[in-house]
């Protein structure tokens, strides 16, 4: 079975960091590009980040863009996203996803998600 | 950017009856060497994820209800639910992903009437 399960969520203080992981299982894990997509509460989902197979290429949304960095490690079959500056309107539900294949394809795989509150 | 915008925001229609909502992206996301639009829709039903319900614009996910149909190209696209069922209730995105950042529209809420 395809899954994807994400972990790390959490109370944080604006300004702080955290790190999401997200464990891939039932699919050869190199071979897709991940992403990351966000929604904050009673919001519309927002994509925040990409990474290709290699994890060479990346691409960020300016919204996080100098501040989350998304890094993947293929003999683990993980996809992290590392989050600093974390402000207020960064509250929200994580979801890792994995699209039909290659770049430019649609999301057809999410993970449950992980909840992420900003907040002092 | 290609930002996608979607209408109506909310929606109410009759158990039985046809539902639709439209998505207008600011660019064609047409693809003209394989003749592709990169636009699919979403399901999202509270306290789950997304659920991908339509890609290329009209070509429906695996175990998908046929009464599910989309339509359009380069612009403008359509998702139809030609006889709203009770467990169609949910709030419906739109989603480019010819180039990124790939915006979602920012979701119809469906109800029943």
């Amino acid at each position: 079975e395809v899954q994807l399960v994400e972990s790390g969520g959490g109370l944080v203080q604006p300004g702080g960091s955290l790190r999401l992981a997200c464990a891939a299982s039932g699919f050869t894990f190199n071979q897709y590009w991940m992403h990351w997509v966000r929604q904050a509460p009673g919001k519309g989902l927002e994509w925040i980040a990409r990474v290709n197979g290699d994890g060479y290429t990346t691409s960020y949304a300016d919204s996080v863009k100098g501040r989350f960095t998304i890094a993947r490690d293929n003999a683990r079959n993980t996809v992290n996203l590392q989050m600093n500056s974390l402000r207020v309107e960064d509250t929200a539900v994580y979801y890792c996803v994995r699209p039909q294949t290659g770049a430019a394809y649609a999301f057809d795989i999410w993970g449950q998600g992980t909840m992420v509150t900003v907040s002092s | 950017d290609i930002v996608v915008t979607q209408s109506p925001d909310s929606l109410a229609v009759s158990l039985g009856e046809r539902a639709t909502i439209n998505c207008k992206s600011s660019q064609s996301v047409l693809y003209s060497s394989n003749n592709k639009n990169y636009l699919g829709w979403y399901q999202q039903k509270p306290g789950q994820p997304p659920k991908l319900i339509i890609y290329w614009a009209s070509t429906r996910e695996s175990g998908v209800p046929d009464r599910f149909s989309g339509s359009g190209s380069g612009t403008d696209f359509s998702l139809t639910i030609s006889s709203l069922q009770a467990e169609d209730v949910a709030v419906y995105y739109c989603q480019q992903y010819y180039t990124a950042p790939y915006f979602f529209g920012q979701g119809t809420k469906l109800e029943i009437k």
